[in-house]
């Protein structure tokens, strides 16, 4: 089955670094989604990116989707103790085949 | 709107016993999932629902059963539970396509000891 690949698993900063994720497809995506999930929460979506080369900001966070649509980041500015959590990218490939969720990236801020 | 409510919160069970874990939006959406998520892991589909009266099996559908006889209500069948089926289980919701938005409930954490 489709496959969308996340790296870091897991990425420690220390507060004011930055912090980028990265998600990968072998396979072109239609589109790709971004969540965030808190300790003991639940996922919460972010952003959808739909064009080729396509950039959103959100404050601190500027999500990019790759030319060719096969890859993602999301990057976040001078992080904050208030970003800790797990970005999940979830991609869509075509027809009525549900969304493809990465592993995930767990991002730990030191203060 | 409550948006995607879950119940219980939290259940033990036993080797062998069967629950089955509530799920149910206010939100009228088409489309509706289960998810479990291992400890420190991501996320993976067990069912999935385009409608009343259709779901659809996901990664992991194993040891589950699911049914949709409305549009507010996705129950999750477990028989004959196994400490694999330990997990956190979410549902989540969304409108009318398969690529938008998907709202996720509370979750269950489920313990099978």
């Amino acid at each position: 089955g489709q496959q969308v690949m996340q790296i870091p698993q897991y990425q420690h900063v220390q507060e004011g670094e930055d912090f980028t994720t990265y998600c990968n497809s072998s396979t072109t995506l239609s589109n790709i989604q971004w969540y965030k999930q808190r300790p003991g929460g639940h996922p919460v979506f972010l952003i959808q990116l739909v064009k080729s080369g396509e950039v959103k900001k959100q404050k601190r966070l500027t999500f990019q989707f790759g030319e060719a649509k096969k890859n993602s980041s999301l990057h976040i500015t001078a992080t904050q103790t208030t970003d800790v959590g797990t970005y999940f990218c979830a991609g869509w490939y075509s027809g009525n085949t549900p969304l493809v969720f990465g592993k995930g990236t767990r991002l730990s801020v030191i203060a | 709107n409550a948006g995607v409510t879950q119940t219980p919160k939290f259940r033990i069970l036993k080797i062998g016993q069967s629950m089955t874990l509530q799920c149910a939006q206010d939100m009228n959406h088409n489309y509706m999932y289960w998810y479990r998520q291992d400890p420190g892991m991501g996320l993976k589909l067990i069912y999935y629902s385009v409608g009343a009266g259709i779901t659809d099996k996901g990664e992991v559908p194993n040891g589950y059963n699911v049914s949709r006889s409305t549009t507010e209500d996705f129950p999750l069948r477990l028989e004959l539970a196994a400490p694999s089926q330990t997990s956190v289980y979410f549902c989540a919701s969304s409108t009318s396509t398969i690529t938008d938005t998907q709202y996720f409930g509370p979750g269950t954490r489920l313990t099978v000891l």
